[in-house]
């Protein structure tokens, strides 16, 4: 089956520690994105990429870092400068959004990350 | 730039009784809509959208949404809610053919009282 998948689907951390979130996609899209969810606030941007080797910050990009080496993987890295770590993180993908009149974003499971 | 406004956080309803979920946008240009369902601790799933032709626009689970254009909305409707339908529930919005980002809205929690 087609789909986006997220790994850990939990994951603890200690503060000061860098963290990778794994998404992985066999839809065959272009675009990938990186959500961060916050209760009361919606789904934040922090990064996406419409093309391999290319990426653009998104409204939160300040403390992660992405790579798209390959088209059917986006892992996000939170690091140490994140003040606020701890939150939902979900990853998407979607084809060359906007310019396709099917476009719509797909989305994985998310990953819930804690730190202590 | 573009904005995505969803003028209820909350909204409880009983069972079976009609529900609508309002989400509004602006934008300069054309835009295409969409809305997805969450359920705790899951991703979010896509329950209709909005990209050309007719502006009522039915969906899954019997939900069903119109296009104003005019008034720039895309709200959410259900004629007879079930508990299942208790969930969070997001409104977005994507410009035409410039390979950009979706918009979301900060979501509307729909509790199904039984």
């Amino acid at each position: 089956d087609g789909g986006i998948t997220q790994s850990p689907k939990y994951l603890f951390r200690k503060e000061g520690q860098n963290v990778t979130l794994s998404c992985e996609q066999n839809l065959n899209h272009d675009a990938m994105y990186w959500y961060r969810q916050d209760p009361g606030q919606g789904l934040r941007l922090i990064y996406y990429s419409q093309i391999v080797n290319d990426f653009q910050k998104g409204d939160i990009a300040e403390g992660y870092s992405v790579s798209r080496e390959k088209k059917e993987s986006f892992p996000l890295t939170v690091t140490s400068a994140q003040k606020n770590p701890t939150a939902f993180y979900l990853c998407a993908s979607s084809t060359r959004a906007g310019l396709a009149l099917n476009t719509e974003a797909f989305f994985g499971q998310g990953t819930r990350l804690t730190v202590v | 730039a573009q904005s995505v406004t969803q003028l209820d956080s909350q909204v409880p309803v009983f069972e079976e009784a009609p529900v609508e979920l309002r989400c509004n946008y602006s934008s300069s240009v054309s835009v295409y809509l969409f809305w997805y369902v969450q359920y705790p601790n899951q991703g979010l799933q896509l329950l209709l959208k909005y990209l050309s032709g007719s502006t009522l626009v039915k969906g899954i689970n019997g939900f069903e949404a119109e296009f104003n254009k005019s008034q720039t909305s895309f709200h959410l409707r259900k004629p007879s809610v079930h508990i299942s339908d208790t969930a969070e529930y997001f409104c977005a919005v994507i410009r035409v053919n410039t390979g950009n980002q979706f918009y979301f809205g900060t979501g509307t929690s729909l509790t199904v009282i039984p």
